[in-house]
């Protein structure tokens, strides 16, 4: 059965430093998103894309943050000066289509800010 | 603004009896409504759905849900519990004016016991 892969599993990085995290989405879905958990609270979310642009964001997903679709298969989400609030789950989904459809989660990356 | 709640941090329940979690939503108009379960460090699993139609909706390890609109609630159920069946369960909720993001409650730890 086809799923949602991320890299890495976990990520340890100094407070001010630029991460990428990484996602593979099922391979014929068009809509892509991020959402990130805090440990110990609700799962929110960030950003989706479609066709080669955001089409929502929250206002969590401020100029710190970007994404992007750089080739055919992976979507990536950018933090640019990771803060210490910035620890979090971060999970990469993907659905076939918009409307009343499922999105298809990934295991997550575990982003640690020092 | 759409909202979830899920007023149970935990439910306890005995393998074999039957289990309900549950959740109410806000939203304006009609919601798209979700089911997703969270084993330890795994990503999120969809497991049912309401879109329209029958408000009893049924899915993935025996689970069903009843949309219940008077009440703006749709509790999870199953017949009989499982050991297996313990995990974080979260309720989601997405107008359908929205492009795509889901917004999830808190989530609910199901703990069945032997």
């Amino acid at each position: 059965e086809p799923e949602v892969t991320q890299t890495p599993s976990h990520q340890v990085t100094q407070m001010g430093q630029e991460v990428i995290l990484r996602c593979v989405p099922i391979s014929n879905h068009l809509y892509f998103y991020w959402y990130r958990q805090i440990l110990g609270q609700k799962v929110e979310f960030l950003v989706s894309f479609y066709n080669n642009e955001i089409s929502e964001k929250s206002e969590i997903f401020d100029d710190q943050f970007s994404v992007e679709r750089p080739d055919g298969s992976n979507f990536t989400l950018k933090i640019r000066s990771t803060k210490l609030e910035d620890s979090a789950m971060y999970f990469c989904a993907s659905s076939g289509h918009r409307g009343g459809h499922e999105q298809f989660f990934g295991p997550g990356t575990r982003l640690t800010v020092l | 603004a759409q909202s979830v709640a899920q007023p149970e941090d935990q439910v306890n329940v005995a393998e074999g009896n039957p289990l309900t979690v549950k959740c109410t939503y806000s939203v304006s108009g009609n919601p798209y409504l979700f089911w997703y379960v969270q084993y330890p460090n795994r990503g999120l699993q969809f497991l049912l759905k309401y879109i329209t139609g029958d408000n009893l909706v049924k899915g993935s390890y025996g689970f069903e849900a009843e949309f219940n609109k008077s009440q703006t609630s749709f509790h999870l159920k199953k017949p009989s519990a499982l050991v297996s069946d313990s995990a974080l369960y979260f309720c989601a909720v997405r107008e359908r004016s929205s492009a795509s993001k889901i917004i999830f409650g808190s989530g609910t730890r199901l703990s069945i016991r032997p």
